[in-house]
């Protein structure tokens, strides 16, 4: 299994839908985990921390399944400024964060 | 919010030459890395540095890499004699404590070209 795996995506959406990203990983021993967006050509920005069973912050909601090694993000009445590709981290071993490819999401008016 | 600064936000160079790339990490972060991403693909990790030394490296951290803090506020990335494969965007990033449990914030990054 790769470190890291997100859904493909792009994710076309219309506003105000609620759409679910999924992120695997491979490392068991991984104790905290994050979910970073990143809009086109910019740096990474953390949106969301986890470190037990789930997080919320207004709109965003992610849960974590140790069992299954998964985590997943939902993103209620999407708006545009939602737009951007949004990437799983996960530390691995020794190296700080280990990123996913991402996956992009498009909400459309 | 404090910010990681990154100079310059484009660099365009000839294969074989040598870059540096610089970074102001925020002013009390003790962690300081380099990651690059190449257009169209993932985020990765390059090096972390911690008490003026590398903690960790990845194996994209080959001897054409090295990482300096000439002083108290400057974080270089260089590259000695640049590849055509080392066109990418490079992000600085900082950390108050060790960054596999917390927050990790990115410079704006350096977009390199080589030519």
């Amino acid at each position: 299994r790769k470190e890291v795996e997100q859904d493909p995506g792009p994710f076309n959406v219309p506003e105000g839908a609620t759409v679910a990203f999924n992120c695997t990983y491979s490392n068991s021993a991984s104790q905290s985990f994050f979910w970073y967006r990143q809009d086109c050509r910019k740096e990474p920005k953390l949106l969301m921390s986890v470190y037990s069973s789930g997080n919320e912050d207004g709109r965003f909601t992610a849960q974590l399944n140790r069992a299954s090694q998964y985590i997943s993000l939902l993103i209620r009445d999407s708006k545009l400024s939602d737009s951007a590709t949004y990437l799983c981290v996960v530390p691995s071993g020794n190296t700080p964060l280990v990123f996913g490819k991402g996956t992009r999401l498009s909400v459309i008016a | 919010e404090p910010e990681v600064t990154q100079t310059p936000s484009h660099q365009v160079t000839q294969m074989g030459q040598e870059v540096i790339l610089r970074c102001v990490p925020i002013s009390n972060h003790l962690y300081f890395y380099w990651y690059r991403q190449i257009l169209g693909q993932k985020v990765e990790f390059l090096v972390s540095f911690y008490n003026n030394e590398i903690s960790e490296k990845s194996e994209i951290f080959d001897d054409q890499f090295s990482v300096e803090r000439p002083d108290g506020s400057n974080f270089t990335l260089k590259i000695r004699s640049t590849k055509l494969e080392d066109s990418a965007m490079y992000f600085c990033a900082s950390s108050a404590t060790d960054g596999t449990n917390e927050k990790l914030f990115f410079g704006s990054g350096t977009q390199l070209s080589v030519l």
